[in-house]
């Protein structure tokens, strides 16, 4: 099976950088997507990792390491708009479909 | 975004009720999703249709039937649901093209609350 974690919440103050973790485990890794989701709405696609490295995105990155089992989504300069819920999803080259499992997700709470 | 459509938008529904979720997907995608959100859970995957074929059935309940009419389409039938099926229920679509992994796409939701 696959397990994903992630912290529940996170607190961070505008202007300043947020990095929110996510460990998983999977056999036939094939991917690791990020969603942003406001509260009430869809989640939208941030980012997708399936080699090593950091991959840059304006004020947001992410960043891989297969070996260990671990991504990170880097938040910078951040906005009050950013106040959202982070999901950290994993896809097995097992799957049929394209599916995805997702972790719990990391709320992200911007103050002034 | 108007890509993935859902409806209706918020549904109340008596447990001996029957009623049908709608997705509608306009960005010419060969896969449809249907997951379930409950508060304070990861989103769970219920069903997944390929090319209109069902691939997966995460052991979810028959009180939910899926149907996938054409590749734009994608239905859940509810009948007899329980109290503990109010939840957001997420539609989402992507494309399958040669094994690479392309980004799901996710509509609004539907906000059910069964009574």
């Amino acid at each position: 099976g696959q397990n994903i974690d992630q912290p529940t919440e996170m607190t961070a103050t505008e202007g300043a950088i947020v990095q929110i973790n996510c460990t998983y485990q999977t056999s036939g890794f094939n991917g690791l997507f990020w969603y942003q989701q406001h509260a009430g709405e869809a989640p939208t696609f941030l980012s997708y990792n399936v080699l090593d490295g950091l991959e840059e995105k304006g004020r947001f990155s992410s960043f891989l390491s297969r070996s260990k089992g671990y991504s990170y989504l880097l938040l910078k300069e951040l906005q009050m708009k950013d106040s959202a819920s982070y999901l950290c999803a994993v896809r097995s080259i097992e799957a049929a479909g394209n599916k995805l499992t997702f972790g719990g997700g990391t709320r992200v709470l911007v103050k002034p | 975004e108007t890509g993935v459509t859902q409806t209706p938008r918020h549904l109340v529904m008596g447990m001996t009720n029957k009623k049908s979720l709608k997705c509608e997907q306009h960005l010419g995608h060969n896969a449809m999703y249907w997951y379930k959100q409950s508060a304070k859970k990861p989103l769970e995957l219920m069903f997944v249709y390929s090319l209109e074929e069902r691939v997966e059935n995460n052991s979810v309940p028959s009180r939910f039937s899926p149907e996938c009419p054409n590749s734009s389409h994608l239905f859940l039938h509810l009948h007899t649901l329980q109290p503990e099926d109010s939840a957001l229920y997420l539609c989402a679509s992507s494309q399958l093209a040669g094994g690479r992994s392309y980004e799901q796409y996710f509509g609004p939701g539907t906000r059910l609350t069964v009574t």
